[in-house]
């Protein structure tokens, strides 16, 4: 089955730089990976979604890219706000089962004033 | 609009107990997924319910199994509770006839087995 890895899994920043978040994905066959935002106490929200027949897509501060060569998808994050501070899910699926989501382990953003 | 809404949404129980959890999906949605979520980890598949019935399931013990009701709303049981289990127990819902539509996760139900 498919397999996720998510690096880092803590991450400190100061407010106004960029974070980057960082995935490897096992099936070649995948092609959504979503990442979702989950809060304490929350629940995971979806910020930002990508599918295999593009590299890039951007909304706003946040941005995701993808290389299907190296299955491999990243999370940047620029001009970074206290509110940032979260844990970040990547996933990955078949985009004809986008309910069975394999997820990262997560990473811990905070921003720091 | 309510958005994904789960019921309790804390419990506690022993060792051999059973236990239901229930889950109303986003006003809409037809399919409705069930995940866990251990301390520090991300959320684990466990199935998907689509026209009342299990269409997909992950690597979870037949100790888990689901029902989903003609209103599309769901429950998750679970026999012979372990310790293991103590988990938030997310509920998930997507759009329906959209099979790559958006996951919508509700605030979860967190179980403490003692």
């Amino acid at each position: 089955g498919e397999n996720v890895e998510q690096h880092p899994s803590t991450l400190s920043v100061q407010e106004g730089d960029s974070a980057v978040i960082k995935c490897t994905y096992s099936d070649s066959a995948s092609n959504y990976f979503p990442w979702y935002k989950q809060e304490l106490g929350k629940r995971p929200q979806l910020i930002i979604d990508i599918r295999s027949n593009v590299g890039e897509k951007k909304d706003q501060r946040i941005a995701v890219t993808l290389n299907k060569t190296a299955k491999h998808f990243s999370l940047h994050i620029t001009e970074t706000q206290p509110e940032d501070s979260a844990v970040y899910f990547c996933a990955a699926s078949l985009s004809g089962t986008a309910s069975k989501l394999t997820f990262g382990t997560g990473t811990r953003l905070q921003v720091t004033l | 609009d309510a958005g994904v809404t789960q019921s309790p949404t804390h419990l506690i129980k022993t060792r051999g107990q059973q236990v239901t959890l229930r889950c109303s999906p986003k006003s809409g949605h037809d399919t409705v997924s069930w995940y866990q979520q251990a301390l520090g980890q991300g959320p684990q598949f466990i199935f998907q319910y689509y026209e009342e019935e299990e269409r997909q399931r992950g690597n979870f013990p037949d100790r888990f199994s689901g029902h989903q009701f003609p209103n599309y709303s769901s429950e998750l049981n679970v026999n012979a509770l372990l310790l293991g289990d103590s988990a938030l127990y997310l509920c998930a819902s997507r759009a329906r006839g959209v099979p790559t539509g958006e996951l919508f996760f509700g605030e979860g139900s967190r179980l403490t087995v003692l």
